[in-house]
């Protein structure tokens, strides 16, 4: 069965405490994705990849950390740096086309992360 | 950088009353696509457009892409409760470099009540 998991889906963790946040995929997808949704807010992208062993930074970076050792995988470490980490984060993967275009990202469950 | 901008924020309905969700962005787009997220659920992809005017209708649900290729919308028709959800749009930028790389417009929470 072919999909994306985060794990957990719930995570509390006391301020100034750096914290992983896991995404597997088996779709076979080059590109994976992570966003971060706060209440009534859209989707805001942190980190993404291309490609194994490539990543580049998205709108909010700052605060977070990814790595992209395996084509499966690509966790994201939310450090204490990150000053309002309390938030809806999303892990998605996409196959994308040849040209430049992009293809559909499929999303993962989601992991809520509540700092305390 | 690129902005995306989805109007209303919120749309509250009787149920079989219509819906739209308009779209536009700061930047012509290579192509737009839609996802649809239910309350405590995550983004599904609902579907993309590509060329300049393009329609495209999936049963009650409508889609448009401007003539510009910077604006879009969502109508749906006749709605059910179980149109609920948050409908997102989201660009990729034409001409960009950021292969892949999706910008997502703010969302509109569609309330349908019975």
């Amino acid at each position: 069965d072919g999909g994306i998991t985060q794990s957990p889906k719930y995570l509390f963790r006391k301020e100034g405490q750096n914290v992983t946040l896991s995404c597997e995929q088996n779709l076979n997808h080059d590109a994976m994705y992570w966003y971060r949704q706060d209440p009534g807010q859209g989707l805001r992208l942190i980190y993404y990849s291309q490609i194994v062993n490539d990543f580049q930074k998205g709108d909010i970076a700052e605060g977070y950390s990814v790595s992209r050792e395996k084509k499966e995988s690509f966790p994201l470490t939310v450090t204490s740096a990150q000053k309002n980490p309390t938030a809806f984060y999303l892990c998605a993967s996409s196959a994308p086309r040849a040209g430049g275009s992009t293809d559909t990202q499929y999303f993962g469950p989601g992991t809520r992360l509540t700092v305390l | 950088g690129q902005q995306v901008m989805q109007i209303p924020q919120y749309q509250h309905v009787q149920e079989g009353e219509d819906f739209t969700t308009y779209c536009n962005s700061s930047t012509t787009l290579s192509n737009i696509q839609w996802y649809k997220q239910r309350p405590g659920g995550h983004p599904v992809f609902l579907i993309q457009l590509v060329k300049s005017g393009e329609v495209k209708k999936q049963k009650r649900l409508t889609f448009q892409f401007g003539e510009a290729k910077k604006n879009s919308s969502l109508h749906i028709t006749a709605t059910q409760t179980t149109d609920v959800g948050t409908y997102f749009c989201a660009g990729l930028r034409a001409g960009g470099t950021s292969y892949g790389k999706l910008t997502f417009g703010q969302g509109t929470i569609l309330t349908v009540h019975p």
